[in-house]
């Protein structure tokens, strides 16, 4: 059973464009919600991350839109570059017994941006 | 700072062999991941160790599968005997503090591929 689902599995987007990437989730005791990039040859790092209590944050042109009541949620990639071609993973965790810092992953996005 | 390596980046074994992958996490980091990436899938966790204890090893798929940290410090996955169905990416994380994904930082992955 797959608790975060990601889509698309790829997406090209112009130079310039914005590239929107949506998770969704069913496990309501999730409460932080990050983003990973990954290179290819590289680990994920971190982009960006939310909790729940809030709908939107942003950081420069990366901006994550959330809706607990559709238990969904989104990364908008502004004015894409050709250097933000990558996989880019979204994810969530929970604060609850032993699993305090385990992450679940969605399936990744492949994103191209041409230029 | 030095982040978390991971050798060998790539291993290509038979069927039925056995493999040791190994973690240096980030010096003083006491919290330590594994998780798997099969091809096109996603980032599965495998297990999580606070210092040299098994903190949750609910992901290890069966008992293949062993990892140990040492004191501490490095960790290991152990594969024995090796199936095709094995094959992917393995990564290692570790991070100061079980923070749910903040403060996480992944090794660049070992690549299995078992033929």
């Amino acid at each position: 059973q797959q608790q975060v689902k990601q889509s698309p599995q790829s997406l090209i987007v112009q130079k310039g464009g914005i590239s929107i990437i949506n998770c969704a989730y069913e496990n309501t005791a999730f409460d932080y919600f990050p983003w990973y990039q990954q290179f290819p040859g590289k680990g994920p790092a971190l982009l960006i991350a939310i909790r729940p209590d809030v709908s939107e944050k942003k950081e420069g042109r990366f901006t994550i839109s959330f809706n607990k009541s559709a238990k969904q949620f989104s990364l908008h990639i502004m004015d894409s570059q050709p250097g933000d071609s990558a996989t880019y993973f979204c994810a969530a965790s929970n604060a609850g017994g032993t699993s305090y810092g385990k992450l679940t992953f969605g399936q990744g996005t492949i994103l191209t941006v041409h230029p | 700072e030095a982040g978390v390596t991971q050798f060998p980046s790539h291993s290509v074994i038979e069927k039925g062999q056995t493999v040791t992958l190994r973690c240096d996490p980030i010096s003083g980091h006491d919290n330590l991941y594994w998780y798997r990436r099969v091809m096109g899938k996603e980032i599965k966790f495998l297990l999580h160790f606070v210092k040299e204890s098994k903190q949750d090893e609910s992901g290890m798929p069966n008992n293949r599968f062993l990892a140990e940290r040492t004191g501490g410090t490095y960790s290991t996955l152990k594969v024995q005997p090796a199936e095709l169905e094995d094959s992917g990416v393995y990564f290692c994380a570790s991070s100061p503090a079980p923070g749910r994904g903040h403060g996480y930082t992944f090794g660049s992955g070992t690549r299995l591929t078992v033929v």
